[in-house]
C-alpha cells in the first residue's frame, strides 16, 4: 500500500527566510505523481506544486521548489523568502494512474511564519 | 472549468439527526469523485470514492454512506449522526494527475 509520511507536525520560519518541509513515501509503482497542497485557515486546499516521477528535474513555482529524490523516495518542499501568507497547513500527497489517480495524503505540517 | 460546488459551508446538527452533504462538479463528464474527512488538527482521511454513477467504494466502514445519483453529483449521508462524525468534509475530483477540491463543509455534531 502507498503511504506518505510527513515527520514534522509543526515548523516555523522567520519572515523572508527559507524553510524546508519533509515528505517521504512508499510505493512499488514506477509511474506516479507527487504534490504539495497548502491549506490556509479558510480550509480551502490549494495546489502548490506538482512533480511527475519520470522527470528528473525538480519542479519549481516561484518561491516554491522541491527536492525530489526518487531512489530515496523523498519529496521535500522548500519555501524561499517566506511571507506571512505562507502560514498554513501543508500536505504532501501521492497519486498513481495505476491506482486510478487516488490520492494518498500525509498527515500535514503546520507552518508558522514569524514576522 | 473543473469547479466543485459543495454545500452547505457550515452545519451544526444534533446527535442522532440525519445528514446530507451535496457535491456537484463542472467540467468533463464521468469524473472520479471523492469524499474526504479531516478531523481537527489531522490529515485527510478518504471516506468514499466513485468512478461512475451508482459506483461507490468505501475506504473506511463507519456511520456514513455515499451515493452518486448523477454523473456530476456526489452525496454524503448519514441516517443518525454521532459526535465522532464532527469534522471538515471535502469533496474532490481527480483531474488528470491532480485533484480539484471543493471549499468544504464544517460539520459540528452537538
Amino acid at each position: 500500500a502507498q503511504t506518505v509520511t510527513q515527520s514534522q507536525p509543526e515548523m516555523s520560519v522567520q519572515e523572508a527566510e527559507t524553510v524546508t518541509l519533509s515528505c517521504t513515501y512508499d510505493t512499488s509503482e514506477s509511474d506516479y505523481y507527487l504534490f504539495w497542497y497548502k491549506q490556509p485557515p479558510s480550509r480551502q486546499m490549494i495546489l502548490v506544486i506538482r512533480q511527475e516521477a519520470y522527470k528528473q528535474q525538480n519542479a519549481t513555482e516561484n518561491r516554491f521548489s522541491v527536492n525530489f529524490q526518487k531512489a530515496a523516495k523523498s519529496f521535500s518542499l522548500k519555501i524561499s523568502d517566506s511571507q506571512l501568507g505562507d502560514a498554513a497547513m501543508y500536505f504532501c500527497a501521492y497519486a498513481s494512474p495505476n491506482t486510478g489517480n487516488q490520492f494518498y495524503f500525509g498527515t500535514g505540517t503546520s507552518l508558522t511564519v514569524i514576522p | 472549468s473543473q469547479t466543485i460546488h459543495q454545500w452547505p459551508a457550515t452545519l451544526v446538527q444534533p446527535v442522532g439527526s440525519p445528514l446530507s452533504l451535496e457535491c456537484t462538479v463542472e467540467g468533463t463528464s464521468n469524473p472520479n469523485l471523492y469524499w474526504y474527512r479531516q478531523a481537527a488538527g489531522r490529515g485527510l482521511q478518504l471516506l468514499f470514492y466513485s468512478v461512475g454513477i451508482g459506483q461507490i467504494s468505501s475506504e473506511v466502514p463507519q456511520n456514513l454512506s455515499a451515493s452518486r445519483p448523477q454523473d456530476r453529483q456526489f452525496i454524503l449521508s448519514s441516517k443518525k449522526l454521532l459526535l465522532s462524525d464532527s469534522g471538515f468534509y471535502l469533496c474532490a475530483r481527480s483531474y488528470g494527475p491532480g485533484y480539484t477540491f471543493g471549499s468544504g463543509t464544517r460539520l459540528t455534531v452537538v
